[in-house]
């Protein structure tokens, strides 16, 4: 089955600061990758997302990128500030499972003022 | 816009006990997907359907059973609940189409 490496696990930046998260997966068959932020107790938000057609989306403060090739992509967040502390989990998902998500471990991104 | 319901937000249960979850997923989303995150840990998918139909099956111990109705909610049901099964577990929404799964706020089991 597929299987999401996350790093890193834990992530300090300043205010203002940009900050960089990197998954890898392992199925050449996984087309979806899906980014979502989770503060604590609360449910998993979708924020970005990337289909396996598309090398780079951005929104906003938000970018994502997608290398096929070396089956890896990564979360981009420019400007960061404090309400942007949250644990980030990426995700890939194929058709052969139905698009059931495979998330990463997580990282717990905290941006001090 | 309307999001994923489920209820109850909370459930306390003794060990040996059974649970029954429910989702609503959003309005006119034809796919169900149940996830149970363990405290500290990502998301584990346990059961999918779409269409009514069991579309995939994860991480779901036999003494959890799962299904969709014709009004799309659906419902997971938990047997012999052990302490492991402890944990906030999430109803996600999707059109097949467009993949992206919106979550429910999840229900927290606590079994004692």
């Amino acid at each position: 089955g597929e299987n999401v490496e996350q790093h890193p696990s834990t992530l300090s930046v300043q205010e203002g600061d940009s900050a960089v998260i990197k998954c890898t997966y392992s199925d050449s068959a996984s087309n979806y990758f899906p980014w979502y932020k989770q503060e604590l107790g609360k449910r998993p938000q979708l924020i970005i997302d990337i289909r396996s057609n598309v090398g780079e989306k951005k929104d906003q403060r938000i970018a994502v990128t997608l290398n096929k090739t070396a089956k890896h992509f990564s979360l981009h967040i420019t400007e960061t500030q404090p309400e942007d502390s949250a644990v980030y989990f990426c995700a890939a998902s194929n058709s052969n499972s139905g698009y059931a998500l495979n998330f990463g471990k997580g990282t717990s991104l905290l941006v001090t003022p | 816009a309307a999001g994923v319901i489920q209820s109850p937000r909370h459930l306390i249960k003794e060990k040996r006990e059974t649970a029954t979850l429910k989702c609503y997923p959003i309005p006119r989303h034809d796919t169900v997907y149940w996830y149970q995150q363990g405290p500290g840990q990502d998301p584990q998918f346990l059961i999918s359907f779409y269409e009514k139909m069991q579309s995939d099956k994860g991480s779901i111990p036999d003494r959890f059973s799962a299904q969709q109705f014709s009004d799309y909610h659906s419902e997971l049901n938990m047997s012999s609940l052990e302490l492991g099964d402890s944990a906030l577990y999430f109803c996600a929404s999707s059109l097949v189409l467009y993949n992206e799964q919106f979550f429910g706020p999840g229900t927290r089991l606590t079994v004692l």
